[in-house]
């Protein structure tokens, strides 16, 4: 298993500005992923983190908006740029592990207000 | 959009009672899982079943998959308070462990 720490875990922000959520997990792992959930809603996979190369963007995100990084094995940051109210959300980071099939351990969501 | 569907989005029950929730989704998988989530927390992992699996137990749990019907059910017996939560499927096509998660089921359990 993976434990995985967020920070920050909620904030308040004023349309136009950005916030940078860090990850961190307590072992190396290959495969980080950056999801978005809405209010009352599932989730939707924004991107996957490569460690030492550009992320991997889902349709409808771009890294404009969503810049990522993943300076190493263990760490990876989801920036929100240009804030409006529609980006409130919780955003979820997790790691997946090799095994049979690839499960992955999800950290504790940073929940974001956009006013 | 490839996101699985789940019903009923919502379900209520008592506690000591069995909890059923289905999950149907659109494109061929390497596997599926099953999530919960807590008050708009992080998920926890609670069990995965292959494509060539029909069916899985883990504790209180029971999963089945039909992958020609496209579908899964969990079942949660003997349910406690504890189990109220959001929960979800997620379908892993194998293809660089990108999950699709489905539209999730509330479970309430009352005492």
């Amino acid at each position: 298993s993976a434990v995985i720490s967020q920070k920050p875990s909620r904030d308040i922000c004023q349309r136009g500005t950005s916030l940078t959520i860090q990850c961190q997990v307590d072992s190396q792992v290959t495969m980080m992923f950056w999801y978005r959930q809405q209010p009352g809603q599932s989730l939707t996979l924004i991107a996957t983190a490569n460690q030492g190369s550009e992320a991997t963007y889902e349709s409808g995100f771009v890294i404009d908006k969503f810049p990522i990084s993943r300076p190493n094995l263990t760490f990876s940051t989801l920036t929100v740029s240009n804030m409006s109210p529609e980006d409130s959300s919780i955003y979820l980071c997790s790691v997946g592990l090799a095994g049979v099939g690839y499960e992955q351990y999800f950290g504790p969501g940073t929940r974001l207000t956009v006013t | 959009s490839q996101q699985g569907e789940e019903d009923p989005q919502a379900l209520s029950i008592q506690e000591g009672e069995n909890a059923t929730m289905n999950c149907s989704y659109k494109t061929s998988i390497n596997n599926l899982q099953w999530y919960r989530q807590n008050s708009g927390r992080g998920l926890v992992h609670l069990i995965l079943i292959r494509s060539n699996e029909r069916e899985k137990h883990s504790g209180r749990l029971r999963v089945t998959l039909d992958t020609s019907k496209k579908s899964s059910s969990l079942l949660i017996t003997a349910s406690r308070a504890a189990d109220t939560a959001s929960y979800f499927c997620a379908t892993d096509p194998g293809t660089a462990s990108k999950l699709t998660f489905g539209t999730g089921t509330r479970l309430q359990v009352t005492l």
